[in-house]
């Protein structure tokens, strides 16, 4: 079985700070895929990451970064210098490589920016 | 494209009735899903399908059922509503298992009564 945590619930930071938020998985996989989702007060989900079980090289997209550690199986998401409009709910969501898998979501953490 | 589409966007059922929540995506994916999310527990997966004529259960199934007649809809059909089913339900799609991006439809706010 599959399971994702995201320990913190609710964050909150004022502009400017740096956040990280958490993401553990378990998974007897060798072949998985992981993923980092955000879902804005308007209720879409936003697709802003994938990252296969082969690659730990961390990524970084403009004020975003990714931490992928197979060791400790975290996959963690940090916002530099954060913005009102980073306020959002992010989900991290892990899929295994057989065929059928679909994603299993953490419980989301939601993040509060305040001006 | 569209993407995936899901319709309707709100919906307040009464306890015992039953109804569809349609699903439709134009991209041509294999794969497809329902979701529901409820506060503090993220998505749990309820149906999926990896094609035409093909689905199975996901983590939480009971009191719902799919079809997927054809690769470009697959609905969501709740038999007899319970309060239980008060949730937001996310259809997405995908291209295939090799762990492509799912693209979720705009969500299906259900009240149940």
């Amino acid at each position: 079985a599959q399971k994702v945590t995201q320990a913190q619930t609710e964050i909150s930071v004022v502009e400017k700070e740096d956040v990280t938020l958490d993401c553990v998985y378990e998974t007897r996989d060798t072949t998985y895929y992981l993923f980092w989702y955000k879902q804005p007060p308007s209720g879409e989900l936003v697709f802003l990451i994938r990252r296969n079980s082969f690659d730990e090289q961390n990524e970084i997209s403009g004020r975003y970064s990714w931490n992928f550690q197979k060791s400790t199986s975290s996959f963690n998401f940090t916002i530099t210098a954060s913005q009102v409009v980073d306020s959002a709910v992010y989900f991290c969501a892990l899929r295994g490589g057989n065929a059928g898998n679909m994603l299993t979501f953490g419980g989301g953490t939601r993040l509060m920016v305040k001006p | 494209n569209a993407g995936v589409t899901q319709t309707p966007k709100f919906q307040v059922l009464k306890t015992g009735q039953s109804m569809t929540l349609q699903c439709a995506q134009d991209m041509n994916h294999e794969y497809m899903s329902w979701y529901r999310q409820d506060p503090g527990m993220g998505l749990r997966l309820i149906h999926y399908s990896v094609g035409a004529g093909i689905t199975d259960q996901g983590e939480v199934p009971n009191g719902y059922n799919v079809s997927r007649s054809t690769t470009e809809d697959f609905p969501l059909r709740l038999l007899s509503a319970a309060p239980s089913q008060t949730s937001v339900y996310f259809c997405a799609s995908s291209k295939d298992r090799e762990g492509t991006e799912a693209f979720f439809g705009q969500g299906t706010r259900l009240t149940v009564v």
